[in-house]
């Protein structure tokens, strides 16, 4: 069973526009959530992530949305460049520091593509 | 990122053939991750280790194995290739157990035919 689901596969939008890529996950256990970026032939980078102790989380031109009680977390690309133009994978994690091992369980990932 | 390098960055085999992936630190990094990714699927955790010998399993290890002789290299085996195995593979590391500490290899795209 998918826990992780991104359920857009793409997103078009204009320049200088507004990004929203969408998650939502089932695991109640998850405590912390990451968005990771992914260009052609290169792997992820990390780009910007949430506590389940906040409800958002900003860093310049993304901010990072969670609903707990939705179950649901958002990415919002504020303005939208070309060079954002990527795959977006959200991930989850469900360990505490104490036994942390680092697991990550990621989406399908959505594709964006920003229109000069 | 130079501190990870995946190796090789492209494999075709034929099933039913052993196959070995290389991931290589040079980050004194404890933890070392295998994912594959797959159309629709995203990246699946593989196996991961947390320290020198220390393996445990991922959500799709099914046909694979791993090795960790040493802090600097972690080795992925299809002990017997199918052609689902065909993927991209992504190593990453972690030096805090934390996720935002995630490094990703560039990949290795492997072809089983």
């Amino acid at each position: 069973d998918q826990q992780v689901k991104q359920n857009s596969p793409s997103l078009s939008v204009q320049e200088g526009r507004i990004s929203i890529l969408n998650c939502d996950y089932t695991n109640s256990m998850f405590d912390y959530f990451l968005w990771y970026k992914k260009y052609p032939a290169e792997g992820p980078t990390f780009l910007i992530s949430i506590s389940s102790i906040k409800d958002k989380n900003e860093d310049g031109r993304f901010t990072v949305f969670l609903n707990k009680s939705a179950k649901h977390l958002s990415l919002h690309i504020v303005p939208s460049q070309p060079g954002d133009s990527a795959v977006y994978f959200c991930a989850a994690s469900a360990g505490s520091s104490s036994s942390n091992t680092g697991k990550l369980i990621f989406g399908q990932g959505t594709t964006l593509q920003v229109k000069p | 990122d130079a501190g990870i390098t995946q190796s090789p960055r492209h494999k075709v085999t034929e099933t039913g053939t052993p196959v070995t992936l290389r991931c290589h630190q040079t980050e004194n990094h404890r933890y070392m991750y295998w994912y594959r990714q797959d159309p629709g699927h995203g990246l699946r955790l593989i196996h991961y280790s947390y320290g020198v010998k220390d393996t445990d399993k991922g959500e799709v290890s099914d046909g694979y194995s791993v090795s960790r002789s040493k802090t600097e290299d972690f080795l992925l085996t299809l002990e017997s290739a199918t052609s689902s195995q065909t993927s991209v593979y992504f190593c990453a590391i972690s030096g805090r157990g934390d996720w935002d500490g995630y490094t990703f290899g560039s990949g290795t795209r492997l072809t089983v035919v």
